[in-house]
């Protein structure tokens, strides 16, 4: 069975950072692109960074370049995302998602990790 | 960016009828390779977006024959053919044809 599992969410003053983490399990996690995309409160869905199974290609969202960094360990089947710099508009659950079935498309999502980025 | 518009908002709908939700794209969403990355899910209050359908009208593994999907370019609908009680929830269009990848803002299906 595919999982996916984030952690490493929190209450965080804006400036400030944080780790998140992602763990894979049941398929090989090196075969797959793995994304981030992250859900306001009560707000829709937003892409927030992508890597690619090898770890080559990085992409980020505009509204998060510069402050938060993407990596993978595929011995370790794990996804990281360093967030720096925080800011209030930054607080959302935080996904971590299996790209599959076609371009930029997410066959499984993690159940998330919640961000808050508050004074 | 690509904009994804979907109508309604809301769509109070009776156990049993038919509903159709609709995504227009602000470009057209077919790619290079002749494929039109539109998918969509459903999110049910309290868990993790799931997804229906990919690829325009491919429906995911396990997902029941009631959720269809048609549409091309900018144009797309999901339908469900008769809804159950277990289909209330949010349900967004996203395309992955071009970079970066967005998503409609959503529609609440909701039992009358």
């Amino acid at each position: 069975e595919v999982q996916l599992e984030e952690s490493g969410g929190g209450l965080v003053k804006p400036g400030g950072s944080l780790r998140l983490s992602c763990a894979a399990s049941g398929f090989t996690f090196s075969a797959y692109a793995i994304h981030w995309v992250r859900q306001a409160p009560g707000k829709g869905l937003e892409w927030v960074s992508s890597i690619s199974s090898s770890g080559r290609y990085i992409y980020y969202a505009d509204s998060v370049k510069g402050r938060f960094t993407i990596s993978r360990d595929n011995a370790k089947n794990s996804l990281h995302l360093q967030m720096n710099s925080l800011r209030a508009e930054d607080t959302a659950l935080y996904y971590c998602v299996r790209e599959g079935g076609g371009r930029y498309s997410y066959d499984y999502w993690g159940q998330g990790t919640l961000v808050t980025v508050s004074s | 960016d690509v904009v994804m518009t979907q109508s309604p908002l809301s769509l109070p709908v009776t156990l049993g009828q038919p509903a159709s939700i609709s995504c227009r794209s602000s470009q057209s969403l077919v790619y290079s390779d002749g494929n039109t990355y539109l998918n969509w899910f459903q999110q049910r209050p309290g868990q993790s977006p799931r997804r229906l359908i990919y690829k325009v009208s491919n429906r995911d593994s396990g997902v029941p024959d009631r959720f269809s999907g048609s549409g091309s370019g900018t144009e797309f609908t999901l339908k469900i053919s008769r809804v159950e009680a277990e289909d209330v929830g949010v349900y967004f269009c996203m395309q992955g044809t071009h970079w970066p990848p967005t998503f409609g803002g959503g529609t609440k299906v909701e039992i009358k």
